[in-house]
């Protein structure tokens, strides 16, 4: 079974740093996409990057490019997604998500179960 | 980037009835568009890939279709469960921009 797990809920300050993680199960992790979508309280889906487990190649929208690094670990199977310093306008859950083969131009098929991130300033 | 531009953005609708919901890409993206459905406080779910090929185990109900730059998602008779916000994204360029959300309420 596929699954995707991913880390809890965050209250941090503006400035602080963060990591968050996707642990992932159930299939062949260096032979996908996995991908971090951000969901702004009450808006709607925006596609941040996605990342290649295989060869860790990486891509990003430019409205995210520089303000996260996205990331993964292939000996336990897990993506992240982190910060250097975050900001109040960062507060959003956060989604992982898996491409629907190792093809780049394929949807997400399974997703993580959203990691909510609340920075105060 | 590419911009889709999905209307309505808030559809009403009643049990049984066939919704149509659009997406319009900005250039052309051929048939790498999806569908998916989000309910509130769970992950989005993917219901079409391909412009029109229905992922595995969404009823047949929904149907998706292309024409241009132009994208449909219909639901031939509207049921409790299917009362969600729908969004739909191309995976033709990155970045793989998603639509702005449909609401569809009783």
């Amino acid at each position: 079974e596929v699954q995707l797990v991913q880390s809890g809920a965050e209250m941090k300050k503006s400035g602080e740093s963060l990591r968050i993680s996707c642990k992932t199960s159930g299939f062949t992790f260096t032979t996908y996409w996995i991908g971090w979508v951000r969901q702004m309280p009450g808006k709607g889906l925006e596609w941040m990057a996605v990342i290649y487990p295989g060869d860790s190649d990486t891509r990003y929208s430019p409205s995210f490019q520089g303000q996260v690094t996205i990331s993964a670990d292939k000996s336990i199977n897990t993506a992240y997604l982190e910060w250097s310093s975050l900001r109040a306008s960062d507060t959003a859950i956060y989604y992982c998500a898996r491409t629907a083969s190792s093809s780049w131009k394929v949807p997400f098929d399974y997703w993580g179960q959203g990691t909510l991130l609340t920075v105060s300033s | 980037d590419i911009q889709l531009t999905q209307s309505p953005s808030f559809l009403s609708a009643s049990v049984g009835d066939r919704v149509t919901i659009t997406c319009r890409a900005s250039q052309g993206i051929s048939t790498y568009l999806a569908w998916y459905q989000q309910k509130p406080g769970k992950a989005p779910k993917l219901l079409i890939h391909g412009a029109s090929t229905l992922q595995s185990g969404v009823p047949s109900r929904f149907s998706g279709s292309r024409s241009g730059t132009e994208f449909t998602l219909t639901i031939s008779s509207l049921q409790p469960e299917d009362f969600a916000t729908y969004y739909c994204q191309q995976v033709n360029t990155y970045p793989h921009t998603f639509g702005g959300g449909t609401k569809v309420e009783i």
